[in-house]
């Protein structure tokens, strides 16, 4: 069974550009959810995704975007890039709606920074 | 606004002696709380979970205690072990919402 992946690894951008940030959920999941970690911080939950329809957001401006894949794999759409937006971004799949009843599997994340 | 709240960036545990980790909430209507654990270029992994209707909850070295009353639960550790050393992050849930993180306590097991 393969698990949560993300790509790329690591990513270089300048501030005003664009960047996509993808997610392969977990066989058999079919929710994604992702999250913001800067550092010396915890993750932040930015959206989830169940059944290729956004359900839920957190407290993140709409330049943050997402879509979710027929096959529940997942993109993280940031434009016009802020210095802030710099951290690891993760990507987390559970097999329903995440919280009490699902667990989360994390992918190892896409380290972003922005200069 | 920080919801759940981990007071203690780092600790420091000999081997086999108990490690303690702590967290605070704030929001009276979470009812379910988790401890991940997270390795360096690793994302976080599940550790032990705890619904608002129990007050303990135990799997093998690791018990999740919560005090309601007070908003707390703990994380405890025992005995400690080499390989315990990483982030541990408290997170809190309500009902089939996502989850808030605390900012992560960094334990270190001394050999």
């Amino acid at each position: 069974e393969t698990g949560v992946t993300q790509s790329p690894t690591h990513l270089i951008k300048t501030r005003g550009q664009q960047v996509t940030l993808r997610c392969s959920s977990q066989s058999g999941h079919n929710t994604v959810s992702w999250y913001q970690q800067a550092l010396g911080q915890g993750p932040q939950f930015i959206f989830q995704y169940y059944r290729e329809e956004e359900n839920g957001r957190g407290n993140f401006p709409p330049r943050f975007s997402g879509l979710q894949f027929p096959n529940y794999s997942s993109e993280l759409n940031v434009n016009a890039l802020e210095l802030d937006d710099s951290a690891l971004y993760l990507c987390a799949s559970s097999p329903g709606l995440a919280g009490r009843y699902n667990e989360q599997f994390f992918g190892p994340g896409t380290r972003l920074t922005v200069l | 606004d920080q919801q759940v709240k981990q007071n203690s960036p780092s600790l420091s545990v000999q081997e086999g002696r108990i490690s303690i980790l702590n967290c605070d909430y704030t929001n009276s209507m979470f009812d379910y709380f988790l401890w991940y654990k997270k390795y360096p270029a690793e994302g976080p992994t599940f550790l032990i979970s705890i619904s608002s209707i129990k007050d303990k909850n135990e799997d093998g070295r690791f018990t999740v205690f919560l005090n309601k009353s007070a908003k707390h639960l703990s994380l405890h550790i025992v005995p400690s072990q080499p390989g315990d050393s990483a982030v541990y992050f408290c997170a809190a849930a309500t009902g089939a919402n996502n989850l808030f993180f605390g900012t992560g306590t960094r334990l270190t097991v001394i050999p």
